[in-house]
């Protein structure tokens, strides 16, 4: 079974600080994608990183893909109380599966 | 901006009885996927559904569970004798080519069974 830990598993932290999420295993994943979910709603897709080392930036998220494809980080800039919310790292394990993390609670108190 | 869409949005059943799920997922999308979600822990996979069968299934996905597309747009994952252990929350996600990259999901059906 292909696993994917997220640290830290919660994160309350002031507006205008800077974060970063982390999500590991020991498997090799043909892609990995970030979601951020609402309570009681379906995960809403953020980005989908494919190539190791690969690095995207959505505004003030970067997302980083590493060099094994076995991990990723998102880092939030000058985080602000709209993030708040359940961010999850999903792994692309066969052609058609995706192998989810337990998922980061963020919250930004203004 | 085109999305998948469930209904219902919550679902109460008594143990036993047989529950229909519908989605419809984003139209030019070819792969169509359910995941669960029981209530505080992670987003599992079901089954995914490509050119009309079944191309992937988890160990979760046992003989109580059945996937149909019926017509060009919806996508029905029926549970034929619910369990109690069978609430949670149920997602389908569709997908425009091969592959879980860029699986857009809908907003969920909140399934009880009482």
């Amino acid at each position: 079974t292909q696993l994917l830990e997220q640290s830290p598993q919660f994160l309350s932290i002031q507006e205008g600080e800077n974060l970063t999420v982390y999500c590991n295993s020991s498997s090799v994943f043909s892609s990995l994608q970030w979601y951020r979910q609402e309570p009681g709603e379906g995960p809403v897709l953020l980005v989908t990183v494919v190539t190791g080392g690969e690095v995207k930036k959505l505004k003030r998220l970067t997302f980083q893909f590493g060099d094994a494809r076995k991990d990723s980080s998102l880092h939030i800039t000058a985080a602000q109380p709209g993030d708040t919310g359940l961010y999850l790292c999903a792994g692309e394990t066969s052609g058609s599966r995706l192998t989810f993390g337990e998922g980061t609670q963020l919250t930004v108190n203004p | 901006e085109p999305e998948v869409t469930q209904t219902p949005s919550h679902q109460v059943t008594q143990m036993g009885q047989e529950v229909i799920l519908r989605c419809v997922p984003i139209s030019n999308h070819l792969y169509f996927y359910w995941y669960r979600q029981i209530l505080g822990q992670k987003v599992e996979f079901l089954v995914s559904f490509y050119n009309n069968e079944i191309s992937e299934k988890s160990e979760i996905f046992d003989d109580q569970f059945s996937v149909e597309r019926p017509d060009g747009s919806n996508f029905t994952l029926k549970i034929r004798s619910t369990k109690l252990e069978d609430s949670a929350m149920y997602f389908c996600a569709s997908s425009p080519r091969l592959g879980a990259t860029e699986a857009f999901f809908g907003q969920g059906t909140r399934l009880t069974v009482v």
